[in-house]
């Protein structure tokens, strides 16, 4: 049971546009969502989060949007840079402190 | 500032051992949780530690498996007679807590890539 679902595995942008990251989610009980981006042969690194009481967060060139109703939020990237190439997961929370339930994932490559 | 540090970062075992990782959090970090990634796939819970205490385990987590943090620091995750579909990343994170506030961020270390042949 995929509670966290990233429906696209693979996204190409060009250098300087927008980059736009979605994720659904099913479980109610979610009050916080994060993203995190991951190169290869490393962790996860924290990248930005929202709460749910919210709908926007911004963060320099990362803004995070939560649409509550519709159990959906997404990572734009403005502008999308070459280093934002990497596999970006959605993760999702219950309370503070609690475990982590994550999506898929979707892979970003940035075109000089 | 150091992060989350996790050795070995590889290791191929043979069907059969048994493999011990450890993971060192961010000092004063008072969770520390334990996640499993496989191929195409993000990071799924196995375990977590308020503390020394484990608070919770995932069913992914057989009993061949267990964890430990026993003085509240580090923490040590065995796997014992390993089988191929043990073969992951094995990924520790830890998280803060301010004025008894609980953080949701968790900050992973870089993993322990584990083979299982």
């Amino acid at each position: 049971d995929q509670q966290v679902k990233q429906n696209s595995p693979s996204l190409s942008v060009q250098e300087g546009r927008i980059s736009i990251l979605n994720c659904d989610y099913t479980n109610s009980m979610f009050d916080y969502f994060l993203w995190y981006k991951k190169y290869p042969a490393e962790g996860p690194t924290f990248l930005i989060s929202i709460s749910s009481i919210k709908d926007k967060n911004e963060d320099g060139r990362f803004t995070v949007f939560l649409n509550k109703s519709a159990k959906h939020l997404s990572l734009h990237i403005v502008p999308s840079q070459p280093g934002d190439s990497a596999v970006y997961f959605c993760a999702a929370s219950r309370s503070s402190g609690d475990k982590l339930t994550f999506g898929t994932g979707t892979r970003l490559a940035v075109r000089p | 500032d150091t992060g989350v540090s996790q050795n070995p970062r590889h290791k191929i075992t043979k069907r059969g051992q048994n493999v011990t990782f450890r993971c060192d959090p961010i000092s004063e970090h008072n969770r520390l949780y334990w996640y499993r990634q496989t191929l195409g796939q993000g990071p799924e819970f196995l375990t977590y530690f308020q503390n020394e205490a484990q608070l919770e385990k995932s069913r992914l987590l057989s009993d061949r498996f267990s964890a430990e943090r026993p003085k509240g620091s580090f923490s040590t995750l065995e796997i014992q007679r390993t089988e191929q579909g043990d073969s992951a990343m094995y990924l520790c994170a830890s998280s803060s807590s301010r004025d008894s506030q609980l953080s949701y961020e968790q900050y992973f270390g870089p993993g322990t890539r584990l083979t299982v042949t």
